[in-house]
């Protein structure tokens, strides 16, 4: 069975600062997806990104990042520079293969709390 | 576009009564979902289809029953409601395989804060 581990359950820092979320997943299949999904205050789910387990190269978006490691088994995402608005809730979570219904399993969550 | 709708956005209900949650998108994805998300346990799959006129269980299938009718639209049904269903209501969709064998990204709808006194 797929698992997706955050064992960060909340994480406080202070504007400017450089804040790691961890994911650790646990998955049998060879071919299979990660995401990381933000859920602000307002409550609704902002899709931030997608990698295939093909894929190890790490991926830079603006101050956000993802280090993509599979000898390990994690995704872990990186803020640089922290600003209030990150403030939220952050998920990760693995799909199931390809010919599956592409079900997505979450973890727990991560609650970040960015202030002045 | 409005990408994924819920409808109603909250709802309070008593034990033993019944509603249906509809949850609409006009992306023309061929996969929708309904998880639902309570305090330290993220989103679980309640249900999910693969295509108008398809339903399967998902991880906490009991207590809910769900049609596709439309492909537009995936309704989410509780027969009896129990309080054990206070949650809040997530309806995703995504385009689901590509022909390369690509999973699409699910987008999600606002949710849907149901309480059953």
């Amino acid at each position: 069975a797929q698992k997706v581990t955050q064992a960060q359950t909340e994480i406080s820092v202070v504007e400017k600062e450089d804040v790691t979320l961890d994911c650790v997943y646990e998955t049998r299949d060879t071919t299979y997806y990660l995401f990381w999904y933000k859920q602000p205050p307002s409550g609704e789910l902002v899709f931030l990104i997608r990698r295939n387990s093909f894929d190890e190269q790490n991926e830079i978006s603006g101050r956000y990042s993802w280090n993509f490691q599979k000898s390990t088994s994690s995704f872990n995402f990186t803020i640089t520079a922290s600003q209030v608005v990150d403030s939220a809730v952050y998920f990760c979570a693995l799909s199931e293969p390809p010919g599956t219904a592409s079900k997505l399993t979450f973890g727990t969550g991560t609650r970040l709390q960015v202030t002045l | 576009n409005a990408g994924v709708t819920q409808t109603p956005k909250f709802r309070v209900l008593k034990t033993g009564q019944s509603m249906t949650l509809l949850c609409a998108q006009d992306m023309n994805h061929e996969y929708m979902y309904w998880y639902r998300q309570d305090p330290g346990m993220g989103l679980r799959l309640i249900h999910y289809s693969v295509g108008e006129g398809t339903t399967a269980k998902g991880e906490v299938p009991d207590g809910y029953n769900v049609s596709r009718l439309k492909k537009q639209n995936f309704l989410l049904g509780l027969e009896s409601a129990a309080p054990s269903q206070t949650s809040v209501y997530f309806c995703a969709s995504s385009y689901g395989m590509g022909l390369a064998g690509v999973i699409d990204t699910q987008y999600f709808g606002p949710g849907t804060r149901l309480t059953v006194l």
